[in-house]
């Protein structure tokens, strides 16, 4: 079964920093692109990141370029966000997916707020 | 940015009842390898998104074939012939053609 389990969400003040995680199982992570998702309270969904294979091409939009970054360790079958200088507007569900988007993880809660 | 226009915002439904849903794009989706990157997406709530139809119109592994899509261009259709309850929630079409990658705003199902 295709599994991906987020962690390392929680409550951060403005302009400090969360790493989150994203655990994968149960198909072979390193053949897919990957990608990060986020939705704030009530709101639409976001593409925050994608991620080639190999982790050499990675993509941001312009609200996180600069701030975000994600990488991957195929070894461990593990998928990062980095999130540096964190605003308010950050505050949302992050959901790691398949950048297929034929599977999602349950997704992590992010706050930032002082 | 490929902006996405998901009409109408809300549906009110019976269970039975054939709906659809509509989404335009602001710039073609076909892509030059041929293809054309817009699927559908079901948001239940409290749950995150589920993958319904993908490249316009394929039907992912599992979802009801009560689900259809089609179009091209610019202009796409989500039908859900006969709804059921399970269908409420939000729907969300999303490109990915163009980077960056965007979705629409979601048009929610309601029981009417």
């Amino acid at each position: 079964e295709v599994q991906l389990v987020e962690s390392g969400g929680g409550l951060v003040q403005p302009g400090r920093s969360l790493k989150l995680s994203c655990a994968a199982s149960g198909f072979t992570f390193s053949n897919y692109y990957m990608a990060w998702v986020r939705q704030a309270p009530k709101k639409g969904l976001e593409w925050v990141a994608t991620i080639s294979t190999s982790g050499s091409r990675t993509y941001y939009p312009d609200s996180v370029k600069g701030r975000f970054t994600i990488s991957r360790d195929n070894a461990k079958s593990s998928l990062y966000l980095q999130m540096n200088s964190l605003k308010s507007e950050d505050t949302a569900t992050y959901y790691c997916a398949r950048l297929t988007m034929d599977a999602w993880g349950q997704g992590a809660s992010v706050t930032v707020s002082s | 940015d490929v902006v996405l226009t998901q009409t109408p915002p809300t549906l009110s439904a019976t269970i039975g009842q054939s709906v659809s849903i509509s989404c335009r794009s602001s710039q073609s989706l076909l892509h030059s390898n041929g293809n054309t990157y817009l699927n559908w997406l079901l948001q239940r709530p409290g749950q995150p998104p589920q993958l319904l139809i993908y490249l316009v119109s394929r039907l992912e592994s599992g979802v009801p074939n009560r689900f259809s899509g089609s179009g091209s261009g610019t202009d796409f259709t989500l039908k859900i012939s006969g709804v059921e309850a399970e269908d409420l929630g939000v729907y969300y079409c999303v490109q990915s053609t163009h980077a960056p990658y965007t979705f629409g705003a979601g048009t929610k199902l309601e029981l009417k």
